[in-house]
């Protein structure tokens, strides 16, 4: 196991409803990413904090939008969720720096309905 | 654009097997490249990692991942396949220039299925 949990484990939400997904980083970690991956894809990247700022974003809407708190835990929340937010949602701590590797939890799966 | 290209959709081998899942990378300067590896219902687990040095990456449960910068490769290896280590694997690149502290790119997964 990599310290790092995420929680809900799976959640269903109707289309046009808020979620907030949570997620707790490897001690000692101070950079969260957040990927989303869909069906039979790779995660692609939503984005990243570092020191509780933004530090880096994907190709994704200002619907989706997180926050990182000073123990490094982190959310993710989307408004006005769409059926095509359906996905696997993980969390992804590490160190900051380029060499290093990210450690994931074990993922939320939303399904939007 | 950095990108990551896994042409396998799925590899078939048989229990004491080697196997070999494929990755190739386009990069602009060097490239940091990562293994991981996803079991149903679960996230990523690190296997390896290539920064720099030898071309020959050792990882974990006995993986390794060799690097071949002129073929732009970096496909992941075992000598002897288990039928444990079936599952999802990706290959993944730091993204170098997206403004982030390096966040990662990754292919689209390779299916690996070990038989008995």
């Amino acid at each position: 196991e990599t310290g790092v949990t995420q929680s809900p484990t799976h959640l269903i939400k109707t289309r046009g409803q808020q979620v907030t997904l949570r997620c707790s980083s490897q001690s000692g970690h101070n950079t969260v990413s957040w990927y989303q991956q869909a069906l039979g894809q790779g995660p692609q990247f939503i984005f990243q904090y570092y020191r509780e700022e933004e530090n880096g974003r994907g190709n994704f809407p200002p619907r989706f939008s997180g926050l990182q708190f000073p123990n490094y835990s982190s959310e993710l929340n989307v408004n006005a969720l769409e059926l095509d937010d359906s996905a696997l949602y993980l969390c992804a701590s590490s160190q900051v720096g380029v060499n290093t590797e990210a450690f994931f939890g074990q993922g939320t799966r939303l399904t939007v309905v | 654009a950095q990108s990551v290209a896994q042409p396998e959709d799925q590899v078939n081998v048989a229990e004491g097997n080697p196997l070999t899942v494929k990755c190739t990378y386009s990069v602009s300067g060097n490239p940091y490249l990562f293994w991981y590896v996803q079991y149903p219902n679960r996230g990523l687990q690190f296997l390896l990692k290539y920064i720099t040095g030898d071309n020959l990456v050792k990882g974990s449960y006995g993986f390794e991942a060799e690097f071949n910068k002129s073929q732009t490769s970096f496909h992941l290896k075992k000598p002897s396949a288990l039928v444990s280590d079936s599952a999802l694997y990706f290959c993944a690149v730091r993204d170098m220039w997206g403004g982030s502290q390096g966040n990662l790119i990754f292919g689209k997964g390779t299916k690996l299925s070990v038989k008995p």
